[in-house]
Protein backbone atom coordinates (compact mmCIF):
# COMPACT_ATOMS: atom_id res chain seq x y z
CA UNK A 1 0.00 0.00 0.00
CA UNK A 2 0.87 3.41 -0.88
CA UNK A 3 0.43 6.63 1.38
CA UNK A 4 1.44 10.31 1.92
CA UNK A 5 1.10 12.45 5.12
CA UNK A 6 1.46 15.92 4.86
CA UNK A 7 1.68 16.98 8.26
CA UNK A 8 0.71 20.82 8.52
CA UNK A 9 -2.54 22.02 7.72
CA UNK A 10 -1.53 25.22 7.57
CA UNK A 11 2.32 26.98 6.67
CA UNK A 12 2.41 30.42 7.07
CA UNK A 13 5.31 32.76 6.42
CA UNK A 14 6.31 36.15 5.49
CA UNK A 15 7.35 37.56 2.09
CA UNK A 16 10.71 36.76 1.21
CA UNK A 17 11.71 34.47 3.75
CA UNK A 18 11.96 30.97 3.20
CA UNK A 19 9.30 28.30 3.22
CA UNK A 20 9.26 24.29 3.57
CA UNK A 21 6.32 22.36 3.12
CA UNK A 22 6.86 18.68 4.81
CA UNK A 23 5.92 15.35 3.35
CA UNK A 24 6.41 12.13 4.08
CA UNK A 25 5.53 8.91 2.07
CA UNK A 26 5.16 4.76 2.65
CA UNK A 27 5.37 2.82 -0.65
CA UNK A 28 6.59 -1.01 -1.05
CA UNK A 29 8.94 -0.38 -3.93
CA UNK A 30 10.98 2.68 -5.44
CA UNK A 31 8.77 6.06 -5.08
CA UNK A 32 7.94 8.45 -7.44
CA UNK A 33 7.18 11.81 -5.84
CA UNK A 34 5.01 14.81 -6.97
CA UNK A 35 4.72 18.22 -5.84
CA UNK A 36 1.29 19.58 -7.38
CA UNK A 37 -0.07 23.33 -6.70
CA UNK A 38 -3.54 24.03 -6.92
CA UNK A 39 -4.65 27.49 -6.82
CA UNK A 40 -8.96 28.42 -6.20
CA UNK A 41 -11.39 27.16 -8.70
CA UNK A 42 -8.23 25.43 -10.79
CA UNK A 43 -7.33 22.20 -11.32
CA UNK A 44 -3.68 20.65 -10.07
CA UNK A 45 -0.16 21.95 -11.54
CA UNK A 46 2.93 19.92 -12.04
CA UNK A 47 5.89 21.92 -9.63
CA UNK A 48 8.55 19.02 -9.58
CA UNK A 49 9.05 15.29 -9.56
CA UNK A 50 11.54 12.79 -8.15
CA UNK A 51 12.33 9.68 -9.74
CA UNK A 52 15.70 8.86 -9.15
CA UNK A 53 19.35 10.51 -9.45
CA UNK A 54 20.21 13.67 -7.07
CA UNK A 55 17.99 14.04 -4.00
CA UNK A 56 18.06 17.70 -4.73
CA UNK A 57 15.07 18.46 -6.85
CA UNK A 58 14.82 22.08 -8.83
CA UNK A 59 11.72 22.29 -10.55
CA UNK A 60 8.52 25.46 -11.58
CA UNK A 61 8.84 29.11 -10.39
CA UNK A 62 11.99 28.57 -8.27
CA UNK A 63 10.51 25.95 -6.01
CA UNK A 64 13.01 22.60 -5.05
CA UNK A 65 12.58 19.52 -2.88
CA UNK A 66 15.17 17.10 -1.11
CA UNK A 67 14.54 13.72 -1.20
CA UNK A 68 15.80 11.65 2.09
CA UNK A 69 15.23 7.77 1.65
CA UNK A 70 15.82 7.18 5.39
CA UNK A 71 13.40 9.65 6.82
CA UNK A 72 10.81 8.58 3.30
CA UNK A 73 10.60 12.19 3.14
CA UNK A 74 10.10 14.78 0.39
CA UNK A 75 9.69 18.42 1.46
CA UNK A 76 9.35 21.32 -0.66
CA UNK A 77 11.01 24.10 -0.15
CA UNK A 78 11.99 27.57 -1.77
CA UNK A 79 14.37 30.40 -0.69
CA UNK A 80 12.48 33.36 -0.97
CA UNK A 81 8.69 33.05 -0.85
CA UNK A 82 6.34 35.30 -2.56
CA UNK A 83 2.89 36.52 -1.69
CA UNK A 84 1.39 34.76 -5.53
CA UNK A 85 2.93 31.29 -3.85
CA UNK A 86 -0.15 31.35 -1.70
CA UNK A 87 -1.78 28.33 -2.76
CA UNK A 88 -2.67 24.42 -1.51
CA UNK A 89 0.45 22.12 -1.80
CA UNK A 90 -0.18 18.35 -2.60
CA UNK A 91 2.38 16.07 -2.72
CA UNK A 92 1.79 13.16 -3.91
CA UNK A 93 3.36 9.26 -4.58
CA UNK A 94 3.29 6.33 -6.52
CA UNK A 95 5.76 3.03 -7.06
CA UNK A 96 7.15 1.75 -10.03
CA UNK A 97 4.58 -1.32 -10.67
CA UNK A 98 0.88 1.14 -10.84
CA UNK A 99 0.20 4.06 -12.35
CA UNK A 100 -2.37 6.00 -9.11
CA UNK A 101 -1.15 8.86 -8.72
CA UNK A 102 -1.87 9.08 -4.64
CA UNK A 103 -2.06 12.24 -2.80
CA UNK A 104 -1.64 14.33 0.75
CA UNK A 105 -4.67 16.08 1.82
CA UNK A 106 -2.97 19.32 0.99
CA UNK A 107 -1.14 21.32 2.77
CA UNK A 108 -2.62 25.64 2.71
CA UNK A 109 0.63 28.19 1.93
CA UNK A 110 0.03 31.44 3.05
CA UNK A 111 1.99 34.32 2.29
CA UNK A 112 1.98 37.04 4.01
CA UNK A 113 3.27 40.83 3.04
CA UNK B 1 -0.83 23.36 -27.56
CA UNK B 2 -4.09 22.60 -25.75
CA UNK B 3 -3.79 21.40 -22.06
CA UNK B 4 -6.18 18.68 -20.59
CA UNK B 5 -10.36 19.85 -21.19
CA UNK B 6 -12.95 19.33 -18.76
CA UNK B 7 -16.57 19.42 -19.39
CA UNK B 8 -19.12 21.04 -18.33
CA UNK B 9 -17.24 23.20 -15.58
CA UNK B 10 -20.65 22.71 -13.12
CA UNK B 11 -22.68 20.51 -13.19
CA UNK B 12 -26.35 20.00 -10.74
CA UNK B 13 -27.79 16.66 -10.38
CA UNK B 14 -30.55 15.36 -7.76
CA UNK B 15 -29.73 12.32 -5.93
CA UNK B 16 -30.48 9.08 -7.66
CA UNK B 17 -29.88 10.16 -11.16
CA UNK B 18 -27.15 9.48 -13.75
CA UNK B 19 -24.24 12.13 -14.72
CA UNK B 20 -21.45 11.85 -17.81
CA UNK B 21 -18.06 13.73 -17.62
CA UNK B 22 -15.74 14.51 -20.33
CA UNK B 23 -12.03 14.75 -20.87
CA UNK B 24 -9.78 15.78 -23.94
CA UNK B 25 -6.45 15.04 -23.00
CA UNK B 26 -2.81 16.88 -23.86
CA UNK B 27 -1.79 17.04 -27.06
CA UNK B 28 0.20 13.40 -27.65
CA UNK B 29 -0.85 11.80 -24.62
CA UNK B 30 -2.84 8.84 -24.95
CA UNK B 31 -3.56 7.98 -21.22
CA UNK B 32 -6.53 9.37 -19.03
CA UNK B 33 -7.09 9.38 -15.60
CA UNK B 34 -9.84 10.35 -13.30
CA UNK B 35 -9.65 11.67 -9.84
CA UNK B 36 -12.36 12.65 -7.49
CA UNK B 37 -11.60 15.63 -4.92
CA UNK B 38 -14.11 15.84 -1.82
CA UNK B 39 -14.20 19.14 -0.34
CA UNK B 40 -10.76 19.74 1.96
CA UNK B 41 -9.64 16.64 0.49
CA UNK B 42 -6.66 15.56 -1.91
CA UNK B 43 -7.47 13.79 -4.74
CA UNK B 44 -8.62 10.27 -4.87
CA UNK B 45 -7.66 7.99 -7.57
CA UNK B 46 -10.56 6.48 -9.48
CA UNK B 47 -9.08 4.61 -12.36
CA UNK B 48 -6.94 5.06 -15.31
CA UNK B 49 -7.52 4.50 -19.24
CA UNK B 50 -4.93 3.13 -21.44
CA UNK B 51 -5.56 2.13 -25.11
CA UNK B 52 -9.58 1.86 -24.50
CA UNK B 53 -9.16 -0.18 -21.51
CA UNK B 54 -9.38 0.47 -17.83
CA UNK B 55 -6.24 -0.99 -16.66
CA UNK B 56 -6.00 0.29 -12.81
CA UNK B 57 -8.49 0.98 -10.67
CA UNK B 58 -9.33 2.52 -7.51
CA UNK B 59 -11.10 1.85 -4.23
CA UNK B 60 -14.81 3.30 -5.62
CA UNK B 61 -18.03 1.21 -6.66
CA UNK B 62 -19.29 0.13 -9.59
CA UNK B 63 -21.73 2.95 -9.92
CA UNK B 64 -18.69 4.56 -11.33
CA UNK B 65 -17.48 3.72 -15.01
CA UNK B 66 -15.30 4.91 -17.99
CA UNK B 67 -15.12 5.33 -21.81
CA UNK B 68 -11.74 5.76 -23.65
CA UNK B 69 -12.54 6.71 -27.23
CA UNK B 70 -9.92 5.88 -30.25
CA UNK B 71 -9.36 9.86 -30.12
CA UNK B 72 -7.58 9.46 -26.55
CA UNK B 73 -10.42 11.43 -24.97
CA UNK B 74 -12.63 9.54 -22.11
CA UNK B 75 -15.98 9.91 -20.26
CA UNK B 76 -16.13 9.31 -16.56
CA UNK B 77 -19.99 8.01 -15.83
CA UNK B 78 -21.77 8.27 -12.66
CA UNK B 79 -24.91 6.11 -11.82
CA UNK B 80 -27.53 6.45 -9.02
CA UNK B 81 -25.97 9.57 -7.57
CA UNK B 82 -25.64 9.93 -4.13
CA UNK B 83 -24.80 12.98 -1.89
CA UNK B 84 -21.35 12.16 -1.01
CA UNK B 85 -20.43 12.24 -4.47
CA UNK B 86 -20.54 16.13 -4.36
CA UNK B 87 -16.78 17.08 -5.24
CA UNK B 88 -14.22 18.19 -8.09
CA UNK B 89 -13.53 15.26 -10.17
CA UNK B 90 -10.34 15.96 -11.80
CA UNK B 91 -9.14 14.67 -15.46
CA UNK B 92 -5.51 13.86 -15.54
CA UNK B 93 -3.68 12.41 -19.54
CA UNK B 94 -0.38 11.60 -19.28
CA UNK B 95 2.00 9.78 -22.21
CA UNK B 96 2.27 6.25 -22.20
CA UNK B 97 5.97 6.17 -24.10
CA UNK B 98 7.12 8.93 -21.68
CA UNK B 99 9.56 7.55 -19.25
CA UNK B 100 7.96 8.13 -15.85
CA UNK B 101 4.95 9.34 -16.90
CA UNK B 102 3.88 12.11 -15.17
CA UNK B 103 0.47 13.54 -15.09
CA UNK B 104 -1.16 16.74 -16.38
CA UNK B 105 -4.61 17.89 -15.04
CA UNK B 106 -7.22 19.73 -16.21
CA UNK B 107 -9.22 22.27 -14.36
CA UNK B 108 -11.92 19.97 -13.12
CA UNK B 109 -15.92 19.65 -12.97
CA UNK B 110 -17.33 20.87 -9.91
CA UNK B 111 -20.66 18.33 -8.91
CA UNK B 112 -22.94 19.16 -6.81
CA UNK B 113 -25.52 16.42 -6.08
CA UNK B 114 -28.85 17.85 -4.32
Amino acid sequence: AQSVAQPEDQVNVAEGNPLTVKCTYSVSGNPYLFWYVQYPNRGLQFLLKYITGDNLVKGSYGFEAEFNKSQTSFHLKKPSALVSDSALYFCAVRDDTGYALNFGKGTSLLVTP
Amino acid sequence: DAGVTQSPTHLIKTRGQQVTLRCSPKSGHDTVSWYQQALGQGPQFIFQYYEEEERQRGNFPDRFSGHQFPNYSSELNVNALLLGDSALYLCASSFQGARYNEQFFGPGTRLTVL
